[in-house]
């Protein structure tokens, strides 16, 4: 089984500031890594996913994160902040070779501050 | 290209009434898993249909069923509702052969039980 830790359930930042979320998991198998990010009253939409190769991923709305296998950290960061990135985010984790569930963090509001 | 579908968006329900919602999956996915996101809280699996059959399933009572039709769209359905089943409900569709990368989110159908 997979476990999720969102370290930090809110996170203020002012615009254009950067911002770090932070995610550690545990797992006894390899895993795939992936964040998401809710907006109010939608559904979850895909940041960036990590499958395998660099660990530096980049994904949509200027996001990228690092995979860190030795620290199983998966931290999330954006170097400049708008005021539309706020939003909730959350930190997800496959099994490989699984039939595709995951398994999520709590989350972490996201608020950009004018 | 119409996305994951849900309906209905919002309802309402009593303790202990049944409760129905419906998922139709992205064009060419066959695979519909269902998630549970209680306020301030992340999305928990619930279980996942392929082929018309349950593959896998997380954590919750047998109050919750579930049904897939050979069109792929499929049904979540909860007895003798609590007021612990206040939640958002999420579906989400894999494509044919697709790993946890491609699951791709609906809406969700957000349900009150008074």
């Amino acid at each position: 089984a997979q476990s999720v830790t969102q370290l930090d359930s809110q996170v203020p930042v002012f615009e254009e500031a950067p911002v770090e979320l932070r995610c550690n998991y545990s797992s006894s198998v390899s895993v795939y890594l992936f964040w998401y990010v809710q907006y109010p009253n939608q559904g979850l939409q895909l940041l960036l996913k990590y499958l395998s190769g660099s660990t530096l991923v980049k994904g949509i709305n200027g996001f990228e994160a690092e995979f860190n296998k030795s620290q199983t950290s998966f931290h999330l960061r954006k170097p400049s902040v708008h005021i539309s990135d706020t939003a909730e985010y959350f930190c997800a984790v496959s099994a490989t070779g699984s039939a595709r569930q995951l398994t999520f963090g709590s989350g972490t509001q996201l608020t950009v501050l004018p | 290209d119409a996305g994951v579908t849900q309906s209905p968006t919002h309802l309402i329900k009593t303790r202990g009434q049944q409760v129905t919602l419906r998922c139709s999956p992205k064009s060419g996915h066959d695979t519909v898993s269902w998630y549970q996101q209680a306020l301030g809280q992340g999305p928990q699996f619930i279980f996942q249909y392929y082929e018309e059959e349950e593959r896998q399933r997380g954590n919750f009572p047998d109050r919750f069923s579930g049904h897939q039709f050979p069109n792929y769209s499929s049904e979540l359905n909860v007895n003798a509702l609590l007021l612990g089943d206040s939640a958002l409900y999420l579906c989400a569709s894999t494509p044919v052969g697709g790993g946890p990368e491609t699951q791709y989110f609906g809406p969700g159908t957000r349900l009150l039980v008074l």
